[in-house]
């Protein structure tokens, strides 16, 4: 798997876009991001994944460059409730499922 | 979504005794995954439990030490043994559904003495 590398913290005020970095500039061709959180004193959480296409659900948007050496995950309107570790999560996907490889993550805290 | 329990939710445990942790899933899956967290830590995984089989360890993890119990689709267990206080840690289990998923348990917080 692709070694992934995000800031160990950020700030986001309440309400505004919060924009988190990831890269994965050894990401190989078939090889996913994927995007976790864990909220303090909880199991992590999936966000969304994808491959090389701009991704968008409930939850988020992810942005992968065109060369998909990085990304940015989005939260457009960041609540309180959005504090958590992000972890940026690169891998290929397999129809079986398989396990995933946990980094440091970026601690995002969201601010009054 | 899988919703996924684990008991105990936490425990304190004494030096050189064992602790099994278990896992119930409210539905079949094929694959269970059991993962360590250390404080202030990420996520490590320490094995890889399907029905029928032998758990597959990871670098780092032996079975005498994390024996692993998979009887059936939707339970398995993990148990910490003759523990030290290294093993105080939040451990967790999870499940994959489709290849880009998985959910998480609570997790179940050990401190050992």
């Amino acid at each position: 798997d692709a070694k992934t590398t995000q800031p160990p913290s950020m700030d986001c005020a309440e309400g505004r876009a919060a924009n988190l970095p990831c890269n994965h500039s050894t990401i190989s061709g078939n090889e996913y991001v994927y995007w976790y959180r864990q909220i303090h004193s909880q199991g992590p959480q999936y966000i969304i994944h994808g491959l090389k296409n701009n991704e968008t659900n409930e939850m988020a948007s992810l942005i992968i460059t065109e060369d998909r050496k990085s990304s940015t995950l989005i939260l457009p309107h960041a609540t309180l409730r959005d504090t958590a570790v992000y972890y940026c999560i690169v891998r290929v996907r397999e129809t079986s499922g398989s396990r995933l490889t946990f980094g440091e993550g970026t601690q995002l805290t969201v601010n009054p | 979504s899988a919703v996924i329990s684990q008991k105990p939710s936490r425990d304190i445990c004494q030096r050189g005794t064992s602790l099994t942790i278990q896992c119930q899933v409210d539905s079949q899956v094929t694959m269970m995954f059991w993962y360590r967290q250390q404080p202030g830590q990420s996520l490590t995984l320490i094995a890889t439990a399907n029905q029928g089989s032998e758990a597959t360890y990871e670098s780092g993890f032996v079975i005498d030490k994390f024996p692993i119990s998979r009887p059936n689709l939707t339970f398995s267990t993990l148990t910490v043994s003759n523990m030290s206080p290294e093993d105080s840690s939040i451990y967790l289990c999870s499940v994959s559904e489709r290849a880009y998923e998985q959910y998480f348990g609570p997790g179940t917080r050990l401190t050992v003495t």
